[in-house]
């Protein structure tokens, strides 16, 4: 059962322009939403995060946006720079029980 | 802290062999979670520890596996008997239960390949 969904498979910018990935849900229980970055040969490392009571969270260059009446979420990097290619995934949890994952979305940013 | 170790990086095996993986979660993590991930897919779950005690499993694991965290520090994946289609990257994760929000700590990974 795929509850988070990724349905880009991937993405290509220009450096210093913005950067939106995408991310849908169908479990309206889930009250975390979580975005990890993934260089290959490394583990994901957790980027950013969102409850569910709330739709904006800002740190830094990366925000993240949830809609719950639609159930869809984003990431926005902006500016975007070539270290910030990697493979994005998007997580949800419910009441801190184990997470579930999309599919990933490969971001690549141009110089 | 070093962060999450899991030993070996790489496993490659005959099928029809059985392997067990190793994983050391940050010490002050209670929690411990096993993922697999296939080319072009998310980390799936299979199970996850609070302390010593396995509170939850996904269907994906089959009765071919099975996990132990017996003091509740370290953690071990088995895989008995194993098929091609087991062939896939064993991701293990930390956290505090405590803590909402803040996401897992993820470990490199273990590679199965069986050939």
């Amino acid at each position: 059962d795929q509850q988070v969904k990724q349905n880009s498979p991937s993405l290509s910018v220009q450096e210093g322009r913005i950067s939106i990935l995408n991310c849908d849900y169908t479990n309206s229980m889930f009250d975390y939403f979580l975005w990890y970055k993934k260089y290959p040969a490394e583990g994901p490392t957790f980027l950013i995060s969102i409850s569910s009571i709330k739709d904006k969270n800002e740190d830094g260059r990366f925000t993240v946006f949830l809609n719950k009446s639609a159930k869809h979420l984003s990431l926005h990097i902006v500016p975007s720079q070539p270290g910030d290619s990697a493979v994005y995934f998007c997580a949800a949890s419910y009441n801190n029980n184990d997470m579930r994952f999309g599919a990933g979305t490969r971001l690549t940013v141009k110089p | 802290d070093t962060g999450v170790s899991q030993n070996p990086r790489h496993k490659i095996t005959k099928r029809g062999q059985n392997v067990t993986f190793r994983c050391d979660p940050i010490s002050e993590h209670n929690r411990l979670y096993w993922y697999r991930q296939t080319l072009g897919q998310g980390p799936e779950f299979l199970t996850y520890f609070q302390n010593e005690a396995q509170l939850e499993k996904s269907r994906l694991l089959s009765d071919r596996f099975s996990a132990e965290r017996p003091k509740g520090s370290f953690s071990t994946l088995e895989i008995q008997r194993t098929e091609q289609g087991d062939s896939a990257m064993y991701l293990c994760a930390s956290s505090l239960s405590s803590i909402k929000g803040y996401g897992y700590t993820f470990g490199s990974g273990t590679r199965l390949t069986v050939v």
